[in-house]
């Protein structure tokens, strides 16, 4: 069974400039996340899909950030304008049903944001 | 305060030792209690899963939750080098929304 896919792996740009990051979920799994891994924390819910509608964007700074599901599946994650604090890992996840009773999300390898 | 805390390490500890790592939390809501493992340069991956307060066994792995103290722990028995990895510990109310620990690096040295 293929994971779940990220890209692009690396990206450096300067503040204030755009970034787009895609993500590929398992096949059949109607929960995609968003999280955000500052070095040395924990990742931090940006925002979280149920098919292709939003179920929670509480945490998302919706100023700068966007995100979509189109059709169910892929996602894309955008930041517009980037600022130095952005600096990250950005993780994808997906689960069958909302990880329900299980705990159990699915993580791409993420894609590593360096905003200088 | 934090929702979890989380000592961040590193743990560096002997081939064959038994590693103890642990989080707490200041929400008594936390239903459920998780344990997540993340190779450098890798996304976490779910280690241990438990329901409310009790033991869990799993091979070499055993978590622990008491939320009486609100303290969970994991127990690596006969570590080996390839558990070298940064351990976070993640909690959720009644739905998917996981908050997670700052993580805790351990290295096992050969």
């Amino acid at each position: 069974e293929a994971g779940v896919a990220q890209s692009p792996r690396y990206k450096i740009i300067e503040k204030r400039q755009s970034v787009a990051f895609w993500c590929n979920p398992i096949s059949g799994h109607a929960t995609l996340y968003w999280y955000q891994q500052i070095l040395g924390q924990g990742p931090k819910l940006l925002i979280q899909f149920q098919n292709n509608g939003v179920v929670d964007d509480s945490q998302l700074p919706k100023d700068r950030f966007s995100a979509e599901r189109l059709k169910g599946v892929d996602s894309t994650l955008k930041i517009q304008p980037a600022k130095l604090e952005d600096s990250a890992v950005y993780l994808c996840a997906s689960s069958l049903d909302r990880g329900r009773n299980t705990g159990e999300l699915f993580f791409g390898e993420g894609s590593r944001l360096t905003v200088l | 305060q934090k929702e979890v805390e989380q000592d961040p390490g590193p743990l560096s500890v002997p081939e064959g030792a038994i590693v103890s790592l642990n989080c707490t939390y200041s929400n008594s809501a936390f239903q459920y209690f998780m344990w997540y493992r993340q190779y450098s340069r890798k996304g976490p991956e779910l280690l241990m899963y438990t329901y409310s307060s009790g033991n869990k066994e799993d091979g070499r792995f055993t978590a622990q939750v008491d939320k009486s103290s609100k303290y969970i722990s994991l127990f690596i028995r006969d570590s080996q080098p390839s558990d070298s990895a940064t351990y976070l510990c993640a909690m959720s109310y009644n739905t998917d929304k996981l908050i997670f620990g700052t993580g805790t690096r351990l290295q096992v040295f050969p």
